[in-house]
């Protein structure tokens, strides 16, 4: 079975500083792997995925992630936080032909 | 264009009634999910239409749900005699077909409460 495990629940930067949010997963095979946000009262916007290719991927509104094959993670970094980033974030795994699984979930809180 | 449209978006019920919930995936989009989203607990898959293949019904929580997609396109999800336990955020995506790892488009989602 896959899984996907965010470890913080909540995530707290002042803005224009550097953020990460952690992801690892587990799945058979090779990973497929995306970065997911969600502000209040929407529905999830996608950020960026992982096929295949570079490890370091950039995505949408300046956000990017790294995929470390030996630690099973796949981790969302911005260099210089903004408010505006406030939001939930999810990471989702999945192996070959199998649905997505994501994870529980990361609040982001940006302080001015 | 259009993005993946839900109805309604709130919907609040007894304990007991059946509700339908309703998805209108983006077009050209053969690929439609739907997922529950409970607080602290993330998204749950619930079933998956690819074309029109059998739908993958793995994630359904009971046999007092199920989902019908009509044309390949528009999907309704039914919970019949619902619980206080269905209370949540029910969620569809579409995409292009999915074994191409296309990413998925959601929808803003139908808050049911069953009280």
């Amino acid at each position: 079975a896959q899984s996907v495990a965010q470890p913080e629940d909540q995530v707290n930067v002042a803005e224009g500083n550097p953020l990460t949010v952690k992801c690892t997963y587990s799945v058979s095979g090779n990973p497929y792997l995306f970065w997911y946000v969600q502000y209040p009262n929407r529905g999830l916007q996608f950020l960026l995925k992982y096929i295949t290719g570079d490890n370091l991927v950039k995505g949408s509104y300046g956000f990017e992630a790294e995929f470390n094959k030996s630690q099973t993670s796949f981790h969302l970094k911005k260099p210089s936080a903004l408010v505006s980033d406030s939001a939930l974030y999810f990471c989702a795994v999945k192996g070959g032909y199998s649905t997505l699984t994501f994870g529980k979930g990361t609040m982001l809180l940006v302080s001015p | 264009g259009a993005g993946v449209s839900q109805s309604p978006s709130n919907k609040v019920t007894e304990k007991g009634k059946d509700v339908e919930l309703r998805c209108d995936p983006i077009s050209g989009h053969t690929a439609l999910y739907w997922y529950r989203q409970s607080l602290g607990q993330g998204l749950e898959f619930l079933i998956y239409f690819q074309g029109n293949s059998a739908p993958d019904k793995s994630g359904l929580p009971s046999d007092r749900f199920s989902a019908e997609r009509t044309g390949g396109s528009v999907s309704t999800l039914t919970i019949q005699r619902t619980q206080q336990e269905d209370s949540a955020v029910y969620l569809c995506a579409s995409s292009f077909r999915d074994r191409d790892n296309n990413e998925q488009f959601f929808g803003p989602g139908t808050r049911l409460t069953v009280l």
